[in-house]
């Protein structure tokens, strides 16, 4: 099946400080990408859907100054945390849409804010 | 490894019942998620089970085996819009959500 990465894997950073997560399709061509968030022991929960060349569409609850989401590319999303604070520490995860109805995942970002 | 087994579709007859199977293998178990998703949509939360039996949930209903790695999700009184991909996702010992292709279900008149 297709292939969808995330860089990085993890990532440590001190409180304040932003940090940036990419996703991108590598073999296919992405209008719509999601990003997740994953708390321990709780489901995924998205997060906000991203549309290449326009904005992003946020979940309620969602901050979109806090959670910046550039989507550029047809293969290429990022989501930027800022101001990062230790409750922002979760597993981050995007998805790529192929065609209309096949959603690959990527293998997720953990997060830990010191 | 860590692997996910599931049907890749399913074709199932509205107010039918359809049983969706699911057998796994991952790095430790933290429990185990089922997903539905719509095409073009974001997959969106359906059942977890982290002990042995079932749990019921309206038309829904969730089975695990974790001595058997094994799943599966019943639907009762099937619905058109019952048709969608359904993802079972198992949570490995970090916690993390292990992902598979996901069962296309469709739902004939």
């Amino acid at each position: 099946g297709a292939v969808v990465s995330q860089h990085p894997s993890r990532v440590i950073c001190k409180s304040g400080t932003s940090v940036k997560i990419e996703c991108r399709s590598l073999d296919f061509q992405a209008t719509t990408m999601f990003w997740y968030r994953q708390f321990p022991k709780q489901s995924l929960m998205l997060m906000a859907t991203s549309n290449e060349g326009s904005k992003a569409t946020y979940e309620q609850g969602v901050e979109k100054d806090k959670f910046l989401i550039n989507h550029a590319s047809l293969t290429l999303s990022t989501l930027t945390v800022t101001s990062a604070h230790p409750e922002d520490s979760s597993f981050y995860i995007c998805s790529a849409l192929e065609g209309t109805d096949t959603q690959y995942f990527g293998p997720g970002t953990r997060l830990t804010v010191l | 490894g860590q692997n996910i087994d599931q049907p890749t579709e399913m074709t199932a007859t509205e107010g039918a019942i359809v049983q969706i199977n699911c057998t796994y293998q991952t790095s430790g178990f933290n429990g185990l998620f089922w997903y539905q998703q719509h095409a073009g949509e974001a997959p969106t939360f359906l059942s977890y089970n982290v002990l042995d039996g079932l749990e019921e949930k309206g038309r829904f209903s969730s089975f695990l085996s974790r001595s058997k790695g094994y799943s599966y999700l019943l639907l009762k009184e099937l619905q058109m819009k019952d048709s969608a991909s359904y993802l079972c996702a198992p949570m490995d010992s970090n916690y993390q959500l292990i992902w598979g292709a996901g069962t296309k279900l469709i739902i004939k008149p």
